[in-house]
């Protein structure tokens, strides 16, 4: 069945390092969003895609935090460098762009930095 | 800024009918969604509202005032399964934000 997908579900690095987090949408659908959830601050949206072009990147750290989908098939989040206050679940989801309201989560990639 | 509001926390028991109240700041919303998250898991959606009234959907409905920027979601005959942590979402624009979410515990 179809669901979105994200690579990897783990990740353990060091202060400093770069992080990429990776993302298959479902098929046919246009629209993909980056959230962090922290038990703090909760669910963030950090960027939205629709057609491939950035629409809303307002919530994410400009300076070490950037999100690309370089195809329909793929979004990715990159972090350099990070820092342990990265540490959270990122998630990513996706949707039709008549129905953004409807999204799609994938299982999300548990980050530690530490 | 555009915030959300909801309980932290409510308990039930199995059968019972629980309400979970939201919030939201009036200025560009659109609507609200609802999603239910289990420990461990991801977010999946469960309603919109993008008008006054309730949507039904199974044991869940899902309720929007615009007028007194509030909304809620109500579970009917609670199940065990049903523990979980709760959020609305408004959309503002292009715009998303979550609220802080609700914890539901079912007790037997």
């Amino acid at each position: 069945d179809a669901r979105v997908t994200q690579t990897p579900r783990h990740k353990v690095t060091e202060m400093g390092q770069e992080v990429t987090m990776r993302c298959q949408p479902i098929l046919g659908h246009n629209t993909v969003f980056w959230y962090r959830q922290t038990m703090m601050q909760g669910l963030e949206l950090l960027a939205y895609f629709r057609n491939r072009a950035p629409l809303d990147d307002s919530g994410m750290p400009k300076d070490r935090f950037s999100a690309e989908m370089p195809d329909a098939t793929l979004a990715t989040l990159k972090i350099q460098p990070s820092e342990p206050r990265d540490s959270a679940v990122y998630f990513c989801a996706s949707g039709s762009s008549n129905r953004d309201y409807e999204q799609y989560f994938g299982p999300g990639t548990r980050l530690t930095v530490t | 800024g555009q915030s959300l509001e909801q309980p932290s926390e409510v308990t039930a028991v199995e059968g019972a009918i629980v309400q979970i109240n939201c919030t939201y700041q009036t200025s560009g919303f659109y609507g609200l969604s609802w999603y239910q998250q289990h420990d461990g898991g991801a977010p999946t959606f469960l309603s919109y509202n993008a008008l006054d009234g309730l949507e039904e959907t199974g044991r869940f409905s899902s309720f929007l005032s615009r007028s007194d920027s509030y909304g809620y979601l109500l579970l009917q005959e609670l199940q065990m399964k049903d523990s979980a942590s709760y959020f609305c979402a408004a959309l503002y624009g292009q715009n998303f934000v979550f609220g802080p979410g609700t914890r539901l515990s079912v007790l037997p």
